[in-house]
């Protein structure tokens, strides 16, 4: 039982670049979320998830897109990087909306 | 919209002491979760306490409890016996379908 996994760790982008960040976990939770944490912040809330196929906005969602086409995995994808995206990116799943959130270990992300 | 605030952006205890955190938040809901989680140096988020709106009663686990008064809208932690270990960033969380989080309290534990 893994829990929840995040690749890649670390990743540096040119201003303009895609990539898809890549999440899964392995504990049949509907939910998951994707958060951003900035330096000296707490996390804010991205895209999340209430179930295979079902994608709702969080507080900062410009300039990301997610899919969820299996209960197991919500990717997440920057389409056209900006310096602004700067941050370490947590995924996390819970099995309801009261549950406790289970996070992945983070990736740290620059875009210059 | 719901808002968190912990207001001590830094705090310091010595080993062995009690510490409390503080956390106010602000929502016009009746049903929700307040959590407090940590985030050592390597980043993960673990949770450390729970509490569900609805229970009078506060939260305990072991060294960790909260003082939780739904009417002021405030949710602080208290850290008992501190050790070395407890030294993190502690945020501070509400959910209802959404987690917002606080913006942090880093934790200082001096031997």
């Amino acid at each position: 039982n893994a829990g929840v996994t995040q690749t890649p760790k670390f990743r540096i982008l040119k201003i303009g670049q895609s990539m898809t960040l890549q999440c899964t976990q392995d504990m049949n939770h509907n939910y998951m979320y994707w958060y951003r944490q900035d330096p000296g912040m707490g996390l804010k809330l991205i895209y999340y998830s209430v179930g295979a196929g079902i994608t709702d906005k969080g507080e900062v969602p410009n300039g990301y897109n997610v899919s969820r086409s299996t209960t197991e995995d919500f990717p997440l994808r920057l389409e056209l990087a900006a310096p602004s995206q700067t941050s370490v990116y947590f995924c996390a799943s819970s099995y309801s909306q009261g549950h406790e959130q289970y996070f992945g270990p983070g990736t740290r992300l620059t875009v210059t | 919209a719901q808002t968190v605030t912990q207001s001590q952006p830094e705090m310091s205890v010595q080993e062995a002491e009690t510490v409390t955190l503080s956390c106010t938040y602000d929502t016009s809901e009746s049903d929700y979760y307040l959590f407090w989680y940590k985030q050592p140096p390597s980043r993960q988020m673990i949770l450390v306490i729970r509490q569900e709106a609805y229970k009078q009663q506060n939260a305990t686990e072991n060294r960790f409890s909260v003082n939780f008064q739904k009417a002021a809208k405030s949710f602080s932690l208290k850290i008992s016996d501190s050790q070395l270990g407890d030294a993190a960033m502690y945020f501070c969380a509400y959910r209802s379908l959404k987690l917002v989080f606080g913006k942090g309290t880093k934790l200082t534990v001096n031997p």
